[in-house]
Formats: C-alpha cells, structure tokens, sequence
C-alpha cells in the first residue's frame, strides 16, 4: 500500500484552464501539505493542514486553494492556469509537527502550454 | 526565520569513493534536521535525522551524518558509493512546528 499517494502522476493543460490534483494518506498521520518543486528542484512550502484546518498558507496566488475533507485527503485546486505554474507538486504528510519529517508523495507533473 | 545552505550544487564521485555532502543551517534554538533523497522522477525519500543526542546519526541505505552546532552544519556522509547513489540530495530544517525548510539540494552523479 503507498503511504501517500497522488493523482494524477502528470497533468498536461492548457493556460486559463482550471484543475485540482488529489493526495491521501493512510499513514494516520494529523498533519498534510502541499509543496512546490521549480525546474531548479527547489522546494517552496505552500499550504498545510493539520486535523483539516489550515495552519500554513505561505504566499501563494489567490488562484491556489486547497481543500482538506478529512485529516487523510488534501486536495490542490488551481484556476485559471499560467505558464509559471508549471512544476512538481508534492503532497506530504507527518504526524504532529516537523519534528519527525514528512512522508512525501511521488509528485505530480504539471506543465501549462 | 530558518534557512539551509547547501553550498555544492554537483558533486560526482567515482563508484566506491567515498562521498560528503555539504549542510549548512540558520536556526534559532535546537533544530531538527533531516537529510531526504530524490531519485529522478519520484517523490523526496528520509535518508536520517536528527533531534537531540549522539551527534552521529545513522540512516538507511549506509548514510550517516553528523551535526555540528559549533558549525552550524549537518554533513551526509557514505563510505562507499555504489552507482544507485545516483540523485539529488536535500538537507531540512524544522523547529518543531509545521514547516521544514529546504536547501537547493546537491545532485550526485557517480562515475564507473
């Protein structure tokens, strides 16, 4: 059983179009989040749940909104795509804090055209 | 606020050499810190980390790494580099709450 799993592996739209990418955990885990990995592989926090209530929402356009249904889901939504939101999204998770490092996803491939 | 360096971008090493990984951190109070890997086209892997005690923390796949408050630094080490080695490797540091910062990760590539 994959620990954190998301949907899809790859996405390929169009600009203006509007999509949302899944992730689940069954790990138990109380704490989940979404980051962004640009074309130079860096990583930049953008959102986090914790028992489903946001506790990280960094600066990220109004564009982007997650949804948490229950502590093992957290959804990414994004409108109104852009070029620049081509990336990998990784979904992660933990139980508490940072303290014990996050469980990641395998990613998923957005690219824009 | 907390942040990591990771001051070498590539490193290759010959297949058996041994291998060093550079980590620096800006952090406050005690941090927790973690060293993952990336192999090409999957998610981040916890190779080890470290909270509080022996300095000298061992991780899976043969990797260890030492903190170094004096320095402010958390090097990956592997005696022996075998040519699965092969990815990219980030270094993170959390304070307890909710957030891990990472570095811009060193890609490791590994010579026959």
């Amino acid at each position: 059983d994959t620990a954190v799993s998301q949907t899809p592996k790859y996405l390929v739209t169009q600009m203006g179009n509007d999509k949302s990418i899944k992730c689940e955990q069954n790990l138990g885990h109380d704490t989940m989040y979404w980051y962004k990995q640009d074309s130079k592989k860096f990583l930049k926090i953008m959102f986090s749940y914790n028992n489903k209530e946001l506790i990280i929402n960094e600066t990220v356009p109004n564009r982007f909104s997650p949804k948490s249904p229950d502590k093992a889901h957290l959804n990414l939504h994004i409108n109104s795509l852009e070029l620049g939101d081509s990336a990998v999204y990784f979904c992660a998770s933990s139980r508490g804090g940072s303290d014990y490092g996050y469980t990641f996803g395998s990613g998923t491939r957005l690219t824009v055209v | 606020a907390q942040s990591v360096t990771q001051p070498d971008i590539h490193i290759t090493v010959s297949e058996g050499a041994s291998l060093e990984l550079r980590c620096n951190y800006s952090y406050g109070a005690t941090p927790y810190l973690f060293w993952y890997v990336q192999s090409p086209g999957q998610g981040l892997q916890l190779l080890l980390k470290y909270f509080s005690g022996d300095t000298l923390v061992q991780g899976i796949k043969g990797f260890e790494a030492e903190f170094k408050r004096s320095q402010s630094s958390f090097n990956l080490r592997k005696p022996s580099v075998h040519w699965s080695d092969a990815a990219e490797y980030f270094c993170a540091v959390g304070g307890g709450d909710y957030k891990l910062s990472f570095g811009a990760g060193t890609t490791v590539t590994v010579r026959a």
